[in-house]
């Protein structure tokens, strides 16, 4: 089973900040497996990011991925009021496995 | 408007069983893989399980194999997921999720349903 770690925990910024979260894995991913996803408080996650950097559907420009092997980066370049929720990477493979998140919080 | 609705959510004994559905709607229901992922209370995702296209293939999480069953029904655009010998550990919010076109990613999610096992 591959694992993924993400850092930090936490990330506190203010809004017009640029976000850097990262997703290391345990073991090399193919960047198509590797896909990003955002949840704000009471609501589903929605997918972001997948095949490491291609934006889904309605993703703004400011959300970017990018990485291969074991380490990947999702980067929000400026932060706006709507963008402070949990953001989680994910492996899909035959037994697909979410990262345990990160908090971008409004400092 | 693609949606998926969850259902069957109840409070259940530790040992009990409970079939969850996933109604879809707005897109080809039998052209895609479906999950099932959780959420315990203020803890992150854990994907449980998945079924091919046909129900051909299907794929558990060590933690919930030999106890969840997942299956589909076609015809009824439907997705369940049963669940034997449950455990505290089970409580979760439930949500059913559509693979993207192509897989390899999650591109639809259903806003969940919640188990909860306690005496």
């Amino acid at each position: 089973e591959i694992v993924l770690t993400q850092s930090p925990g936490t990330l506190s910024l203010s809004p017009g900040e640029r976000a850097t979260l990262s997703c290391r894995a345990s073991q090399s991913v193919s960047s198509s497996y590797l896909a990003w996803y955002q949840q704000k408080p009471g609501q589903a996650p929605r997918l972001l990011i997948y095949g490491a950097s291609s934006r889904a559907t309605g993703i703004p420009d400011r959300f970017s991925g990018s990485g291969s092997g074991t380490d990947f980066t999702l980067t929000i370049s400026r932060l706006e009021p709507e963008d402070f929720a949990v953001y989680y990477c994910q492996q899909y493979g035959s037994s697909p496995f979410f990262g345990g998140g990160t908090k971008v919080e409004i400092k | 408007e693609v949606q998926l609705v969850e259902s069957g959510g109840v409070v259940v004994q530790p040992g009990g069983s409970l079939r969850l559905s996933c109604a879809a709607s707005g897109f080809t229901f039998d052209d895609y893989t479906m999950h099932w992922v959780r959420q315990a209370p203020g803890k992150g995702l854990e994907w449980v399980s998945l079924i091919s296209w046909d129900g051909g293939s299907t794929y558990y999480a060590d933690s919930v194999k030999g106890r969840f069953t997942i299956s589909r029904d076609n015809s009824k655009n439907s997705l369940y997921l049963q669940m034997n010998s449950l455990r505290t550990e089970d409580t979760a919010l439930y949500y059913c999720a559509k693979d993207g076109f192509g897989g390899l990613r999650m591109d639809v999610w259903g806003q969940g349903t919640t188990v909860t096992v306690s005496s």
